[in-house]
This record gives structure tokens, sequence and C-alpha cells, in this order.
């Protein structure tokens, strides 16, 4: 059975620019979720999925949004973009809510 | 205070030690918790989830005090491979998970 499957893998864009990053949950998974990690920082909390509705939201600027599927594929989307912006970028998906999460290998995204 | 919160350590332990690390969490009301280890440059990965009767996993136990609203993982035997951050995750009251910022072993000859 396949992964969490995320991309583009590494990204690299300039300030001011926009960029859309793409995740495929496990088949049958209905949640989403949306991480950043920034180097040598811990996994903060972007945003969450489920049944295609935004459940819940980190702390983090309106210019990162997203949307899930009806197939629960899921987009981030960064505009915008802030040197600050460069990170890790995980995306995880669950089977139920709440249950154990399961993570793509995310994109590393730079911004020069 | 912050909702999930872990020693950061670092923690170096010569192959062989026992090993424990501690996760706090702020809401009581918090429904479900997992171990999750991370490599370096990797993605996280599910270790074990953890039971209010506490649970095993070959070298691994996990327990859960939810009077003092702690969870807690204790290595034996610990291996060069065991080196990673360890992740402690929290299911908030509202299905929304939580995640501390890790706690890093290191596993020396």
């Amino acid at each position: 059975e396949a992964g969490v499957t995320q991309s583009p893998t590494h990204l690299i864009k300039t300030r001011g620019q926009q960029v859309t990053l793409r995740c495929s949950p496990i088949s049958g998974h209905t949640s989403v979720y949306w991480y950043q990690q920034a180097l040598g920082l811990g996994l903060q909390f972007l945003l969450w999925y489920d049944e295609g509705e935004e459940r819940n939201r980190g702390n983090f600027p309106p210019r990162f949004s997203g949307r899930q599927f009806p197939n629960y594929s899921s987009e981030l989307n960064v505009n915008a973009l802030e040197l600050e912006d460069s990170a890790l970028y995980l995306c995880a998906s669950s089977l139920n809510r709440g249950g154990e999460q399961f993570f793509g290998p995310g994109t590393r995204l730079t911004v020069l | 205070r912050k909702e999930v919160e872990q020693d950061p350590g670092p923690f170096n332990v010569p192959e062989g030690a026992t090993v424990a690390f501690n996760c706090t969490y702020s809401n009581s009301a918090s429904q479900s918790f997992f171990w999750y280890r991370q490599d370096c440059r990797k993605e996280p990965k599910l270790l074990m989830s953890v039971y209010s009767s506490g649970n095993e996993d070959g070298r691994f136990t996990a327990q859960l005090n939810r009077a003092s609203q702690y969870i807690s993982l204790l290595i034996r035997d610990s291996k060069l491979s065991d080196s990673a951050t360890y992740l402690c995750v929290v299911n908030m009251y509202n299905n929304d998970m939580r995640f501390g910022a890790g706690t890093r072993l290191t596993v020396k000859p």
C-alpha cells in the first residue's frame, strides 16, 4: 500500500513569490495535516483538513492557506513568500480524527 | 504553559543504557497519545501509541499518567540505531494533534 506522497520534493523560490505544495494521503485516510519544520526546530502545526473541511489552523498568517479535494488530497498555498518560510513542509494523514498520523517525506522549500 | 512540553536534551548515553523521556501536556481532556521518532532531515515515524494501562514493544515501554498529565517513554538496552529525536504527540480534546518540540537522543559506542 502506498504511503503519503508529497510533491515537489524540493523547491527554490524568491521572496514575494507564491508556492503550492501537494499531498496525497494514504488510501482511505480522510484527515490531512500540514506542518512546518524550520531547520533545527520542532514541528509547527499549520492546518488540519478532514472530510474536505478546514477543521483547525495553527498560529500562522492568512497567506498560508490550503484546501482538501473530494479525493482527500490536499494543497498548501503560501503567498508573498518571506525568507523565514524556508523550511521542510510535512503532510500527514490519518484514518480517523485523532488517530495515528503517517507522514510523507516532505517538501523542502528554500526562499532566497 | 505550552500545550505539549518535552525536555529538549540532548541525552547522550552509552550503548546498553536505559534512558527515559517525559512529556507533559496542558489539557486534561486530551484523549490519545503517541511517540514518534524523527531521524535527521527525515519525516517523523510512528514509534508507538500510548495506552492508559501502559504498553511495551520490545525494548520500548510507554506509560501514561493522567493525574499528573504526562507520558513517558523508556528505552532499555539502547542501540546506536536508537539515536534520533523523539517526539511526543497529544490528541487535544477536539481531535487536534499537537507535537512536542522533541527530545534528542544520542547513543554512543
